[in-house]
């Protein structure tokens, strides 16, 4: 079993808005990864967990924040996000330093 | 210079020839390598991960790692066209950094 689950499929929020976004394995991966994806773009990382603590932030503005209250579940809540963040949010998981499996994402559209 | 760099295509093959995906990465600490394929609106979906130098096989794709030319490739034996999809090369230096290529997007024809 390598399946990562996101929830919501899809999302559509206000720029006052507060939504968190959810993932969830169950392969004792203890690496989880937030990822972001614009139209014809690669996954551009946001962050990574590593046994439950953040361990790379790729500057990500603040309105964006992660949290990992298990090693199974990582959450992205999002709070005052502006149009241009409209995007696949993708969460992935790995054993540490391994190969690592995504979710189906989330599409983001903020109006 | 890019960190992961590839050909954004798109590469067209006709169905049943060989494809050939390249990939260049500038780091020389880079330690594993990993291949993911991605239809449009889909997540990443992984293909092959390779560790060491040469080639490794699954099926019919094949990674092949050449760590003194920082180059990492993947071939699609027999391309079908469900194998039209993009490509992402992905790269980890250690850690768990995993950095993308803007992907190669491939087209098999009947």
């Amino acid at each position: 079993d390598t399946e990562v689950t996101q929830t919501p499929k899809h999302l559509v929020m206000g720029m006052t808005n507060k939504k968190s976004l959810k993932c969830e394995q169950h392969m004792g991966h203890r690496a989880m990864y937030w990822y972001k994806q614009k139209a014809k773009k690669p996954p551009e990382l946001m962050f990574v967990y590593s046994y439950e603590k953040l361990s790379i932030n790729e500057s990500v503005p603040s309105r964006f924040s992660p949290e990992c209250p298990n090693s199974s579940l990582l959450n992205l809540h999002l709070h005052a996000l502006q149009p241009e963040d409209s995007a696949l949010y993708l969460c992935a998981s790995s054993h540490d330093r391994a190969e690592a499996f995504f979710g189906q994402g989330t599409r983001l559209t903020v109006v | 210079q890019k960190e992961v760099e590839q050909n954004s295509g798109p590469l067209s093959v006709p169905e049943g020839a060989i494809a050939s995906l390249n990939c260049t990465y500038s780091d020389r600490g880079s330690q594993s390598f990993f291949w993911y394929r991605q239809y449009s609106g889909k997540s990443p979906e992984l293909i092959m991960f390779i560790y060491s130098n040469g080639d490794k096989e699954d099926g019919r794709f094949t990674a092949q790692l050449n760590k003194a030319s920082q180059y990492v490739s993947l071939l699609i034996r027999d391309s079908q066209p469900s194998d039209s999809a993009t490509y992402l090369c992905a790269v980890r230096r250690g850690g768990n950094k995993l950095t993308f290529g803007t992907g190669t997007q491939l087209k098999v024809e009947l």
